[in-house]
């Protein structure tokens, strides 16, 4: 079956860098996407990776490795506003995304 | 502002009752779809429509029907509501080509749903 890992919540220090995994497996490949959801509201597109590497975007960087499976989402500078849910997903062979359940991200001061 | 409208925001709706969400959207976005969240698992997709006039069944399809009438609106119905269809509903579109891995979504702010 498809699935997608990514740990339950973590928690971080306001100014600092946090790093978020994702690891999937699925039937083909043809994409991963991170979108950030605060509590209670829509989830809001990140980033968008399709060939191996790091794209930077602000605060935010993510990375993909698809012989491992792998990305990650990069937060740095960790602002309270970043207190939010963050989702992976896989664009499979079919063009069906593939979700995570999500990880909660904890900010303190 | 462009983006998705959902109605209602939230509902308690008694079993056996059907139910139609509402989900319009102004940005002429050819694809549209329906997800449903629920506390420990990933968005799940119920029904999709890659644009007016056809509708295709996603994941967990049961016990939801769907329309496509014109490009903006695309209404979900509960025909007869039952307690597992408790969750928060999220309406959401896309406008770049639906065979693309670079097809971002854009959520409505969801309709939650409590059937007792």
């Amino acid at each position: 079956g498809q699935n997608i890992d990514q740990p339950t919540e973590m928690t971080a220090t306001e100014g600092a860098i946090v790093q978020i995994n994702c690891t999937y497996q699925t039937s083909g490949f043809n994409g991963l996407f991170w979108y950030q959801q605060h509590a209670g509201e829509a989830p809001t597109f990140l980033s968008y990776n399709v060939l191996d590497g790091l794209e930077e975007k602000g605060r935010f960087s993510s990375f993909l490795s698809r012989s491992k499976g792998y990305s990650y989402l990069l937060l740095k500078e960790l602002q309270m506003k970043d207190s939010a849910s963050y989702l992976c997903a896989v664009m499979d062979s079919n063009y069906q995304l593939i979700w995570g359940a999500g990880t909660k991200l904890i900010i303190k001061p | 502002i462009a983006g998705i409208t959902q109605a209602p925001t939230s509902q308690i709706l008694a079993a056996g009752r059907r139910m139609t969400l509402r989900c319009t959207q102004d940005m002429r976005h050819n694809a549209m779809y329906w997800y449903r969240q629920d506390l420990g698992l990933g968005l799940r997709l119920i029904h999709y429509s890659n644009t007016a006039g056809t509708t295709g069944k996603g994941e967990v399809p049961d016990g939801y029907s769907v329309s496509r009438a014109n490009t903006d609106d695309f209404p979900l119905t509960l025909a007869s509501a039952v307690p597992s269809q408790t969750s928060v509903y999220f309406c959401a579109s896309s406008g770049g080509p639906v065979l693309s891995g670079a097809n971002v979504l854009t959520f409505g702010a969801g309709s939650r749903l409590t059937v007792l």
